[in-house]
């Protein structure tokens, strides 16, 4: 299957700065890219949809200010959670729309000390 | 709303106890459907999937769906299972293309084997 590469793996950041997240199709463009964020214990929930060149979309209750997205390339999209708290340690993960699925990437897991 | 809902959240079997999970979606519209496995600290991994065809799927390590039409039910079996399929396990539903491939995902079922 197609792969799709998150960078970094793990991060720990101090309360209070911003940390990018980024989500590459490696051998195929992905027109359409998903973010999800999954709680411990907890289940995937999808944040947003992120289109190649224009503005994503998100779900009820996602703050979108303070989870910005980009998706510049038909290969990147980018995550950058600004201000982080201790409340948004978790794992995101992303994945990149091919032409019949959907294909996930390994996930990141962010702490915020 | 599209919503994916498994039937039980935690189940504990002992090895060689048969196992089947159950998952029904609501989704009128055309849909691709999924089962992830994830290990204790690891990343999601994909089990089996459907797209169409023989309604009955085979997947890695034995497992196995059937999807059922009618019932909008998509539930994953496996005969004998074993310790190492200690996991949680995620059913999810795939929109069809014009959502761009959109996955939503069950709450997760917790299995545990007991050796």
């Amino acid at each position: 299957g197609a792969v799709v590469s998150q960078h970094p793996s793990w991060v720990i950041c101090k309360s209070g700065t911003s940390v990018k997240i980024e989500c590459r199709s490696l051998d195929f463009q992905a027109t359409t890219m998903f973010w999800y964020r999954q709680f411990p214990k907890q289940s995937l929930m999808l944040m947003a949809t992120s289109n190649e060149g224009s503005k994503a979309t998100y779900e009820q209750g996602v703050e979108k200010d303070k989870f910005l997205i980009n998706h510049a390339s038909l290969t990147l999209s980018t995550l950058t959670v600004t201000s982080a708290h201790p409340e948004d340690s978790s794992f995101y993960i992303c994945s990149a729309s091919g032409e019949a699925e959907a294909f996930f990437g390994q996930g990141t897991r962010l702490t915020v000390v | 709303a599209q919503s994916v809902s498994q039937h039980n959240h935690h189940v504990i079997l002992s090895e060689a106890a048969s196992l089947e999970l159950g998952c029904n979606y609501s989704y009128g519209g055309t849909v691709n459907l999924f089962w992830y496995v994830q290990y204790p600290g690891q990343h999601l991994q994909l089990l089996l999937k459907y797209f169409s065809g023989d309604p009955l799927v085979k997947g890695i390590k034995g497992f196995e769906a059937e999807f059922i039409k009618s019932k909008f039910s998509f539930n994953l079996r496996k005969p004998s299972v074993q310790w190492s399929d200690t996991a949680e396990y995620f059913c999810a539903v795939s929109l069809g293309n014009t959502g761009g491939f959109k996955t939503i995902f069950g709450a997760g079922t917790r299995l545990f084997v007991k050796a």
